[in-house]
């Protein structure tokens, strides 16, 4: 247990459906982020929040919109998915952002696009 | 930006015998260097981490050297056991203005034999 918790650990929904991911982080860190892992691909950082505050947005299509409501919680709302968009959805956070800052993985949530 | 890349894809060794994992990086300003462990179903775990100020860093049966000339840092696992069976990834990052970016290597297989 990494004391990162996402919910759903599975997901297949429909490209017209919209539905949201869920992290949460019991160690008291002050950021969080968003990865995806897609098969024989490298992790993909998607979002950054430090304090509440968005710090990153790479270049994410807006069918993904993170809301971070406080520094313990996060989710990826998702709508409207095509079906490129199946992969491991992974959340994590750190005490801080920072180099060196030790990154704190869930488990991921397995999305199915259909 | 950053561009890592990461060898072999897969790797099977015997138990009892080292592996080597590889990683090239492109930004010559890449001060951070940790490397992840991504068991089956679970989100990646840092093991070992080095940074560009020193060459090699060992923890237990773990090592990372770091050829900043070369721009190309491994990983050594020595006296491999089944549980090191995983997904092992390298990652490259800058510090830029406080913001944490890691450039992940596309991650290499590794299978011990019993």
């Amino acid at each position: 247990e990494t004391g990162v918790t996402q919910t759903p650990r599975h997901l297949v929904m429909g490209m017209t459906n919209k539905k949201s991911l869920k992290c949460e982080q019991h160690l008291g860190h002050n950021a969080m982020y968003w990865y995806k892992q897609s098969a024989k691909k490298p992790l993909e950082l998607m979002f950054v929040y430090s304090l509440e505050e968005r710090v990153e947005n790479n270049s994410v299509p807006s069918r993904f919109s993170p809301e971070c409501p406080n520094s313990s919680h996060l989710f990826l709302h998702l709508h409207t998915l095509q079906p490129e968009d199946s992969a491991l959805y992974l959340c994590a956070s750190s005490q801080v952002i920072g180099v060196g800052t030790e990154a704190f993985f869930g488990q991921g949530t397995r999305l199915t696009v259909v | 930006g950053e561009n890592v890349e990461q060898h072999p894809s897969t790797l099977s060794v015997q138990e009892g015998d080292s592996a080597v994992i590889k990683c090239t990086y492109s930004d010559s300003a890449s001060n951070y260097f940790p490397w992840y462990k991504q068991e089956l179903g679970k989100g990646p775990q840092l093991i070992i981490d080095i940074r560009s100020n020193v060459g090699e860093k060992k923890d237990q049966r773990i090592a990372v050297t770091l050829n900043k000339t070369a721009k190309h840092f491994s990983l050594h696992i020595t006296e491999t056991q089944p549980e090191d069976s995983a997904v092992y990834f390298c990652a490259a990052t800058l510090s830029n203005f406080g913001n944490e970016k890691l450039t992940f290597g596309t991650g290499t297989r590794l299978t011990i034999i019993p």
